[in-house]
């Protein structure tokens, strides 16, 4: 079945560090890829999507690139601030279940001053 | 209401006991999805509303799990003879059609003691 493997937490950084959360996945077929984010307090929200090989999402200086070739779909931001501190979850969708969302077990990303 | 509304924040049950939580979508969103996120894990799916119609409920751990959406808006997750294991948030989310952008609410956390 579909799965998403994304880099263990907690990762903490100092701020204006650079940012790569890791992201790989196993699916059927050509899925669309995600990521989420959720912020102390509130409900996950869409950062960020890709639904091809080679696409790059991009939101709020963050970027996540399409890669069929390793499956993989890591995130990245070259400068941190302290309020990017939150979850961070990758995901995908596939096949003819396109709104069914498989989750990764998520990243904690706190940021310092 | 500006976004994905669940009821209550936080629910205690002794084993056994019959739960329900209530999950008001955004307005006009035919889409409403539920999900539970054990501790340190990563949301999953448990069933797909399209207006009133439950078109997917292959996420429903056992029989104990009832949802329901009568009049296509306002949903209810029903637990009956609550578990020890079945301590979790509650995610909800809505989308204004299948496949497209969803929001989530800041779900009920379970706990069954």
């Amino acid at each position: 079945g579909d799965s998403v493997t994304q880099m263990e937490g907690p990762v903490t950084l100092s701020e204006e560090a650079f940012l790569t959360i890791n992201c790989t996945y196993t699916a059927t077929g050509y899925p669309s890829l995600f990521w989420y984010v959720q912020y102390p307090g509130e409900g996950l929200q869409l950062l960020l999507k890709a639904t091809k090989a080679d696409d790059k999402g991009s939101n709020k200086g963050f970027e996540a690139t399409y890669r069929k070739e390793t499956t993989s779909f890591h995130l990245e931001k070259g400068s941190v601030q302290v309020s990017d501190s939150a979850v961070y979850f990758c995901a995908l969708s596939s096949g003819g279940s396109n709104y069914k969302l498989t989750f990764g077990k998520g990243t904690l990303l706190t940021v310092n001053p | 209401g500006a976004g994905v509304s669940q009821s209550p924040r936080y629910k205690v049950a002794k084993r056994g006991q019959d739960v329900a939580l209530r999950c008001d979508p955004i307005s006009g969103h035919v889409s409403l999805f539920w999900y539970q996120q054990a501790l340190g894990q990563g949301p999953e799916f448990l069933t797909y509303f399209q207006n009133e119609a439950q078109l997917d409920k292959s996420g429903l751990p056992s029989d104990r799990f009832f949802a329901e959406r009568p009049e296509g808006s306002v949903s209810t997750l029903k637990i009956q003879r609550t578990q020890q294991e079945d301590s979790a948030v509650y995610l909800c989310a809505s989308s204004l059609d299948t496949g497209l952008k969803l929001f989530f609410g800041s779900g009920t956390q379970l706990s069954v003691l």
